[in-house]
């Protein structure tokens, strides 16, 4: 079956401008996460969706950061008033229990100018 | 200090050489632990589990330390294809957010 898709895979903005990123967890995951990667440095967490519980954003690293997962399926996170601090790799992960394998999409490149 | 905390590197090893990485992480109440492998601008996949008793998976072996909060993973038989960012991974809770070390990066060369 199809991996985690990302849409798009490159998206470059100007400062301030608001930006959508989508993903398309494995069919079935009931878990879904977001990371970010910046040059050189770890994947950081940002958010966390298990089933219907309220999603964990403890890693959101501003209020211009959020994140929607409509039908248990697809989630789009949501930048507004971009920086150009914001410019990362934004990888999402689905897994099929919580205990499971966590399988990652090849990421959206996000360059803010 | 860093949750996870790994060597840089990189590190230049000739084919068919035994190498090891470390892992360190500072939070005891960790349960999971993984290693994981990034090609270069790609997305991270699971390279393997580490369990409390240590295993093996073929060229690989993982080891961890609990009372010293240490992760190990031994490469033996070095392969050219081994070459990519070697990524320790570790988790306070079953299933939830997992806590990344910024990778140390292996070239393997002919």
């Amino acid at each position: 079956g199809a991996g985690v898709s990302q849409s798009p895979s490159n998206k470059v903005t100007e400062k301030g401008k608001d930006v959508e990123l989508r993903c398309d967890p494995i069919s079935g995951h009931t878990a879904l996460y977001w990371y970010r990667q910046s040059l050189g440095q770890g994947l950081e967490f940002l958010i966390y969706f298990q089933g219907n519980s309220a999603p964990d954003k403890s890693g959101l690293p501003s209020d211009r950061f959020s994140a929607e997962r409509t039908g248990g399926s697809v989630s789009t996170l949501t930048i507004q008033r971009t920086q150009q601090e914001d410019s990362a790799v934004y990888l999402c992960a689905s897994s099929s229990r919580q205990d499971n394998e966590q399988f990652f999409g090849p990421g959206t490149r996000l360059t803010v100018l | 200090r860093k949750e996870v905390e790994q060597d840089p590197g990189p590190f230049n090893v000739p084919e068919g050489a035994t190498v090891a990485f470390n892992c360190t992480y500072s939070n005891s109440a960790s349960q999971s632990f993984f290693w994981y492998r990034q090609d270069c601008r790609k997305e991270p996949k699971l390279l393997m589990s580490v369990y409390s008793s240590g295993n093996e998976d073929g060229r690989f072996t993982a080891q961890l330390n609990r009372a010293s909060q240490y992760i190990s993973l031994l490469i033996r038989d070095s392969k050219l294809s081994d070459s990519a960012t070697y990524l320790c991974v570790v988790s306070v809770e079953y299933g939830n957010k997992l806590v990344f070390g910024a990778g140390t990066i292996l070239r393997v060369k002919s």
